[in-house]
């Protein structure tokens, strides 16, 4: 069964720590890994996408990197602010399963003053 | 620029009543369009997607069903609700492909509560 797994479920820090939120999926042969944003009671925003012949992607300060061979992507958010307060989700397309994007359940992230 | 919208916002309904919820996408032509449900400390899984009008694909047996009456419009319908049918209901659309490997954009999400 295809599953993805995000830990951890919950994370609180202060303003200014560099953070690392992690991603597991269950099957190596996928199309993409794409992390979101979700901020409470409202849509997703996608912050970035990883094809999967790809290692790594960039935007501002945050940095998600794939590793298919061990099923991880770990999204990397530096000097967090307040702002980045939101839950996090990891989705993956698995190869074969067109359309269908497998979502973690989320890291609930809080970053306080 | 490409916009989704999705009503309502929020929504309360009584156990065994029906239920329409509505999405419709701005800014783009023959859009993929899906309809996921979250709920509550999981992940969002996906309930039903369209190709086109008329085409729908169902991911999961359940309560609901999807019509796709008009391009850009996707709705989520139930005859009679059930309390399981309680959570948040997001849509997303997607460039067009049969096989669709590409990112999806998702609208704002109607929370649904079922008493």
């Amino acid at each position: 069964k295809q599953e993805v797994t995000q830990i951890p479920a919950a994370l609180s820090v202060p303003e200014g720590e560099n953070l690392v939120l992690n991603c597991s999926f269950t099957d190596s042969a996928i199309y993409n890994l794409q992390w979101f944003r979700q901020d409470p009671g409202k849509g997703l925003t996608s912050l970035l996408l990883i094809q999967s012949s790809q290692r790594e992607q960039t935007s501002g300060r945050l940095n998600a990197s794939l590793d298919k061979s061990s099923g991880r992507s770990t999204l990397y958010i530096a000097a967090s602010q307040p702002g980045d307060s939101a839950t996090y989700l990891c989705a993956v397309l698995f190869s074969g399963g067109y359309n269908k994007l497998i979502f973690g359940a989320g890291t609930r992230l809080a970053v306080h003053p | 620029s490409q916009t989704i919208h999705q009503w309502p916002a929020t929504l309360v309904q009584p156990v065994g009543s029906p239920l329409s919820l509505e999405c419709t996408v701005e800014g783009t032509s023959n859009p993929n369009l899906y309809w996921y449900r979250q709920a509550a400390g999981r992940g969002l899984q996906l309930l039903f997607y369209s190709v086109g009008i008329g085409q729908i694909s169902s991911e999961v047996p359940q309560n609901l069903s999807a019509s796709r009456p008009q391009d850009r419009q996707f709705i989520l319908s139930s005859k009679k609700l059930l309390l399981s049918d309680s959570g948040f209901y997001l849509c997303a659309w997607g460039i067009r492909q049969q096989y669709s490997t590409d990112t999806q954009y998702f609208g704002p999400g109607t929370r649904l509560t079922v008493l």
